[in-house]
């Protein structure tokens, strides 16, 4: 069955150093990948999205990379601030229609000040 | 904000009674989605309307009904709920299916199940 993994033990991290989150998944063929953080209590908001053609994607101080060989998505935030303590969720997709598995459960991130 | 709106923020109710989750979107979007947020597990899709048109409904227990009047609304009606329904209740939208873009999630709805 499809599956989704992400370390499921919070991430924690001095700030100003780079956190990087894997996100893997199996018997999936995702045509893209999106990244969305969820803070305590709220709806995840959308942060990057990366096709499977792309190895590669910044945003500010945001870089996502695609494997689809090794069938894993890394997320990193660079220059980490206590701002950036979230829980960051990977969602695979294909390019039409949707799954009913869509999102990993989430990786913690606690930048400590 | 995100333009995705949902009433009420919280919500306790008794295994007995009938309540209503109701969600608004101001996207122009014509996809929208009902997701359960429970502790320590992920996203659990429920339900997708596509056009007003309910496209998926994930097996979920028909103490749980959906409807979406227009592109913009959708509710999820309650009743006769157990414990285990406790969760944090999302909704989302999203231009269409097929597309290539995100989910745009409203703040959702805590609801407790005494």
């Amino acid at each position: 069955s499809q599956k989704i993994e992400q370390n499921s033990e919070a991430l924690n991290i001095q700030e100003g150093k780079t956190a990087t989150l894997t996100c893997n998944y199996t018997n999936y063929s995702p045509a893209y990948l999106q990244w969305y953080r969820q803070d305590p209590g709220r709806g995840p908001v959308f942060l990057l999205l990366i096709r499977e053609n792309e190895k590669e994607k910044r945003k500010e101080r945001l870089k996502v990379t695609f494997d689809t060989t090794l069938k894993q998505s890394l997320f990193h935030i660079t220059a980490s601030q206590p701002a950036d303590s979230a829980t960051y969720l990977c969602a695979p997709r294909h390019s039409g229609g949707y799954q009913k598995v869509t999102f990993g459960t989430g990786t913690k991130l606690q930048v400590i000040p | 904000e995100t333009g995705v709106t949902q009433t009420p923020r919280h919500l306790v109710m008794g295994m007995t009674n009938k309540k209503s989750l109701k969600c608004e979107q101001h996207l122009g979007h014509n996809a929208m989605y009902w997701y359960k947020q429970s502790a320590k597990k992920p996203l659990e899709l429920m339900f997708v309307y596509n056009f007003k048109e309910q496209t998926e409904n994930n097996s979920v227990p028909s103490r749980f009904s959906p409807e979406c009047p227009n592109s913009s609304h959708l509710f999820l009606h309650l009743h006769t709920l157990q414990p285990e329904d406790s969760a944090l209740y999302l909704c989302a939208s999203r231009q269409a299916i097929g597309a290539i873009d995100e989910q745009f999630f409203g703040p959702g709805t805590r609801l407790t199940v005494l």
